[in-house]
């Protein structure tokens, strides 16, 4: 079963791009990997999900190498509001690890 | 926006007694799901169902129980609450495991 490594927290100002990398050096075959987003009080939030090279959408970019053993959620000019924690999960449709979300990383943005 | 629905939001309750936290989806998920999270902590997943007449424990063992008798409808009962209960609990279903997961509000519980 895939298990995810992630740094704990990240600091980044107003503006800038933010990377945040996913180590999942056993994933297999079959597993998507997927990004969340949770602030204080809510529940995560569905972000982005890949299975290899790159995916992007209105809100984030992930890359994922050719190997798959990690992925990097990449947020464009990020703002304040951005401030959350974020989980990288990996999994297949069959598979309930999909759904284990660890600590994440919590990101705070700074002016 | 998500079509998931948990109430109560907020719940304060006495020592011992038994509570029923409520969640429903209209989207018509098969996967549905509970978890456990402390403030600043990590989200733990303590139930999860198939489907109808579906229900597995997560990673966290929990003394709640649930049940799916319909495919909207996901409730966690607590048969005699205690203070290490307080916590904020979490549904969330999605149409598979591995695809997008939609969250409620959540209920936060305090139980005193």
């Amino acid at each position: 079963l895939a298990k995810t490594t992630q740094p704990i927290s990240m600091d980044s100002y107003e503006g800038q791009e933010v990377n945040i990398t996913c180590s999942h050096n056993n994933i297999a075959t079959n597993d998507y990997i997927t990004w969340y987003q949770q602030f204080p009080s809510q529940g995560p939030r569905f972000i982005i999900q890949g299975y290899k090279t790159k995916v992007t959408n209105e809100v984030a970019s992930l890359f994922i190498p050719a190997d798959r053993k990690s992925s990097t959620l990449s947020l464009p000019r990020v703002s304040l509001s951005d401030t959350a924690v974020y989980y990288c999960l990996v999994g297949d449709s069959n598979s309930g690890y999909a759904l284990n979300f660890g600590k994440g990383t919590s990101l705070l943005v700074t002016p | 926006e998500a079509d998931i629905y948990q109430t109560p939001r907020y719940l304060v309750i006495g020592t011992g007694k038994k509570i029923t936290l409520e969640c429903s989806q209209t989207m018509g998920h098969d996967k549905m799901y509970w978890y456990q999270q402390d403030p600043g902590m990590e989200l733990h997943l303590i139930h999860y169902s198939y489907g109808v007449n579906s229900t597995e424990k997560g990673d966290l063992s929990s003394e709640s129980t649930v049940s799916r008798i319909r495919t909207e409808h996901f409730p966690l009962t607590l048969e005699s609450a205690r203070p290490s209960h307080t916590s904020q609990y979490l549904c969330a279903s999605s149409e598979r495991l591995g695809t997008e997961a939609f969250f409620g509000q959540g209920t936060r519980l305090t139980v005193v």
